[in-house]
């Protein structure tokens, strides 16, 4: 089956840095990965989508890439600030009508 | 205001007591699904309906039914809960793949189901 992992379970950045994420995926590429952000208690709200044609999107302070060759997807948060802490989920459909399927997500936590 | 709506928040039932958590979204999307989210597994899908009238299983649909009589409304049904079923849930509805269209989920804000 299709999968989509989320390496670290959770990570630790301090204010002002760039905090990068990791998304890796196997078998084939999807048509697109998207990008969620979720604080505790609350419902994942979506933040960007890439697709697989497309090398990089931006989005104010967020960054996504999508490297076929790698099959993985970071995602940056330039500036981090501690509002910035949440949890990130990505999240990928393996083809047509198939199931939405999401990584199991990495906290991060920017320090002040 | 888009939004998806759940109801209850939060619930605390016994073993055995049916129950209903309502979800509703004014978007008028085809696609809506449900999900559960587990500490260290994270959000796995109960099922999902395509459109009205049409429903399909998930990764995690044992113990749970659904129905999709109005493109709004997407109930999710525990027929004899268990305390298994102990779980943040949430439903979600989106545009339709189709056509070249991306399936960006809106999520509800979640209910937190405890059963006893």
């Amino acid at each position: 089956s299709q999968k989509i992992e989320q390496n670290s379970e959770a990570l630790n950045i301090q204010e002002g840095k760039t905090a990068t994420l990791t998304c890796n995926y196997t078998n084939y590429s999807p048509a697109y990965l998207q990008w969620y952000r979720q604080d505790p208690g609350r419902g994942p709200v979506f933040l960007l989508l890439i697709r697989e044609n497309e090398k990089e999107k931006r989005k104010e302070r967020l960054k996504v890439t999508f490297d076929t060759t790698l099959k993985q997807s970071l995602f940056h948060i330039t500036a981090s600030q501690p509002a910035d802490s949440a949890t990130y989920l990505c999240a990928r459909r393996n083809s047509g009508n198939t199931p939405l399927v999401f990584g199991k997500g990495t906290r991060l936590s920017v320090i002040a | 205001e888009a939004q998806v709506t759940q109801n209850p928040r939060y619930l605390i039932t016994v073993t055995g007591k049916k129950l209903t958590v309502t979800c509703s979204q004014n978007m008028n999307h085809e696609y809506m699904s449900w999900y559960r989210q587990d500490p260290g597994l994270g959000l796995r899908q109960i099922y999902y309906s395509m459109n009205v009238e049409v429903t399909d299983k998930g990764d995690v649909p044992e113990g749970y039914k659904v129905s999709r009589k109005e493109k709004r409304n997407f109930p999710l049904i525990l027929e004899s809960p268990s305390p298994n079923q102990t779980s943040l849930y949430f439903c979600a509805s989106s545009t339709s793949t189709s056509g070249g269209g991306t399936d960006t989920q809106y999520f509800g804000p979640g209910t937190r189901l405890t059963v006893l």
